[in-house]
């Protein structure tokens, strides 16, 4: 199974459409999740923190479910400056240099967006 | 706003050179890592560092590969003896006062070897 793994996509709506992202990872001791967002050959570009609890930024809602490991994000009333690829990112602590680690972060394959007008 | 900086953008060299990448990550971070993306595939953790000293690498992460913070400021990647395979998109990556805050990508270094 791969550690994280999103909708393969692509996703072509027309402006305005609300979009949902899907994701699960395999880890259960992953602590911290991230949606980014990454246009073509760019680099990764935070979009949100995903807590338990839910969170909205604007038009973008992230949730996260620990006990099924799954993270989603929904966008709404999307823009053409939508349009991208969604990372689901996970940060595990693990270790294997001898000491303590600080935290790795695991990327899904990303999902690509395209908003037309 | 406080961004990661990487120099070169673009790198080309022979196979079997050595290549430095550099990085300038956010100046209050104190976590800094190094990715990579070979082109049309996902990106890849490499290594992360911390109070001076590798903290965690990945399989990819051999003994060609090494990483150094010579001073308060800069960060760099060296690849001692390129492969064709070692194309790739390289992104430094820093976060802030804890492991599991955010982490901030670099413009990245495109690394191309011929």
């Amino acid at each position: 199974r791969k550690e994280v793994e999103q909708d393969p996509g692509p996703f072509n709506v027309p402006e305005g459409a609300t979009v949902a992202f899907n994701c699960t990872y395999s880890n259960s001791a992953s602590q911290s999740f991230f949606w980014y967002r990454q246009d073509c050959r760019k680099e990764p570009k935070l979009l949100m923190s995903v807590y338990s609890s839910g969170n909205e930024d604007g038009r973008f809602t992230a949730q996260l479910n620990r006990a099924s490991q799954y993270i989603s994000l929904l966008i709404r009333d999307s823009k053409l400056s939508d349009s991208a690829t969604y990372l689901c990112v996970v940060n595990t602590r693990g270790g294997n240099a001898g000491g303590t680690s600080y935290g790795k972060l695991t990327f899904g394959q990303g999902t690509i967006l395209t908003v037309h007008p | 706003e406080p961004e990661v900086t990487q120099t070169p953008s673009h790198q080309v060299t022979q196979m079997g050179q050595e290549v430095i990448l550099r990085c300038v990550p956010i100046s209050n971070h104190l976590y800094f890592y190094w990715y990579r993306q070979i082109l049309g595939q996902k990106v890849e953790f490499l290594v992360s560092f911390y109070n001076n000293e590798i903290s965690e690498k990945s399989e990819i992460f051999d003994d060609q590969f090494s990483v150094e913070r010579p001073d308060g400021s800069n960060f760099t990647l060296k690849i001692r003896s390129t492969k064709l395979e070692d194309s790739a998109m390289y992104f430094c990556a820093s976060s802030g006062r804890e492991w599991n805050n955010e982490q901030f990508f670099g413009p990245g270094t495109r690394l191309t070897v011929l």
